[in-house]
């Protein structure tokens, strides 16, 4: 497609089920970002790829989180037992380069997720 | 280690004013720094960007950003606010240093009064 997709664009799950989200980057981009955005947060960073290499997993906030990126194109997030503090918007992004020196990442719209 | 502070966390102007949405960076090596525009429901884009050469750089819609080593500031301003420009405003850093990831300021939003 011609920009970022990301899917499902909102989940809604109960507490301390897992679920999956999924970002499809742009064609021949091979920098992925995953950011969080919760209300009054901002972007909160947590994982970059550069191929289906993750040299960057530093933001994962705990082990419940995991991603992984195959043939160096989709990738997946995915939080397992979620908790209510998981709500939040996830936004994937994509660059042609690695690293964010050339400055333009293109984001998709983001997936809402809401734990009850 | 880098981080970003954006002031104010909700700026209201009336449609004709100046925007000024102010950001200041911390950096350890020198920085490249971004402004990004979410509109509502919508994922980000970039406005504008510094990495190196002329300080004053300008982007789309209008707006510009003037690189100040020396107050290690990024602001953004707009001379004339239209109402098309209520949005929330993200300032970001980055490092020519391997690779580097962008960190986000917690953003701006702007609120335009007819």
């Amino acid at each position: 497609g011609a920009g970022v997709s990301q899917s499902p664009s909102n989940k809604v799950t109960e507490k301390g089920k897992d679920v999956e989200l999924r970002c499809d980057p742009i064609s021949g981009h091979t920098a992925l970002y995953w950011y969080r955005q919760s209300l009054g947060q901002g972007l909160e960073f947590l994982i970059y790829f550069q191929g289906n290499s993750a040299p960057d997993k530093s933001g994962l906030p705990s082990d419940r989180f995991s991603a992984e990126r195959t043939g160096g194109s989709v990738s997946t997030l995915t939080i397992q037992r979620t908790q209510q503090e998981d709500s939040a918007v996830y936004l994937c992004a994509s660059s042609f380069t690695g690293g964010a020196t050339t400055g333009e990442l293109f984001f998709g719209e983001g997936s809402r997720l809401t734990v009850l | 280690a880098q981080s970003v502070t954006q002031l104010g966390s909700h700026v209201s102007v009336s449609e004709g004013a100046l925007v000024l949405l102010r950001c200041n960076y911390s950096s350890s090596v020198p920085p490249y720094l971004f402004w990004y525009v979410q509109y509502p429901n919508q994922g980000l884009q970039l406005l504008l960007k510094y990495t190196t050469g002329a300080t004053l750089v300008k982007g789309i819609n209008g707006f510009e950003a003037e690189f100040k080593k020396s107050e290690t500031s990024f602001h953004l301003t707009k001379p004339s606010a239209h109402m098309s420009d209520a949005a929330e405003y993200f300032c970001a850093v980055s490092s020519n240093s391997g690779y580097s990831t962008l960190t986000f300021g917690k953003g701006t939003m702007l609120l335009v009064s007819p």
